[in-house]
């Protein structure tokens, strides 16, 4: 079956730095990826939709230059946590969907960010 | 407005036994898909079935079918004969038209405790 890799799955990191967040489909190919981000004990939110050679949508709330996305290629989506603070500890999940709506999304498995 | 609602927080189930998780949605989608998915406590995202509002029968894959009441507007996954592997995080989701570019929304959850 469809196959979502994301790295690195747990990163501590200093208030202030920016960490990348990767997600690929390793054996198809992805022209759209979601990134979502999840809190303790809580449901999954979007926060942006991923298109493959264009800017990504975000949802509203979600600022646009803290989470930075890139889709650069069909296999590769990137979400960059720029300046990273306390608040930005959470965990982060992509996915991605191979064919058919009935066959669900692919979801990466995920990075727990802690920034101290 | 698009809407996922899971009433049950957590619930409990004897091993071997059927247990059933709520779902409800609202949508003024003429056409959106259902889904479940499992959550273990490592955080993967985990696809479980798919419902399409158009399809007439309730799908099942396995020991898991969904209880499909269109009407209703609501969508419960029956998980029979339950494993201690059960034990996880369920989320219910929707996707259509209307959630904007094929978004998928997430409910709260439920957790999922199998007892031996």
């Amino acid at each position: 079956g469809a196959v979502v890799s994301q790295h690195p799955s747990r990163v501590i990191c200093k208030s202030g730095t920016s960490v990348k967040i990767e997600c690929r489909s390793l054996d198809f190919q992805a022209t759209t990826m979601f990134w979502y981000r999840q809190f303790p004990k809580q449901s999954l939110m979007l926060m942006a939709t991923s298109n493959e050679g264009s800017k990504a949508t975000y949802e509203q709330g979600v600022e646009k230059d803290k989470f930075l996305i890139n889709h650069a290629s069909l296999t590769l989506s990137t979400l960059t946590v720029t300046s990273a603070h306390p608040e930005d500890s959470s965990f982060y999940i992509c996915s991605a969907e191979e064919g058919r709506e009935s066959d669900g999304y692919t979801f990466g498995s995920g990075t727990r960010l802690t920034v101290v | 407005a698009q809407k996922i609602t899971q009433t049950q927080p957590g619930m409990f189930v004897q091993e071997k036994e059927a247990v059933t998780l709520d779902c409800t949605y609202d949508t003024s989608d003429p056409s959106y898909g259902l889904f479940w998915y499992k959550q273990p406590s490592s955080g993967e995202m985990i696809f479980l079935i798919y419902q399409g509002s158009y399809d007439q029968q309730n799908a099942t894959e396995g020991r898991y079918s969904l209880n499909f009441q269109k009407a209703r507007k609501s969508a419960n996954l029956v998980i029979s004969a339950s494993q201690l592997g059960d034990s996880a995080m369920y989320f219910c989701a929707m996707r259509g038209i209307n959630t904007g570019g094929f978004k998928t929304i997430f409910g709260a959850g439920t957790r999922l405790f199998v007892k031996a």
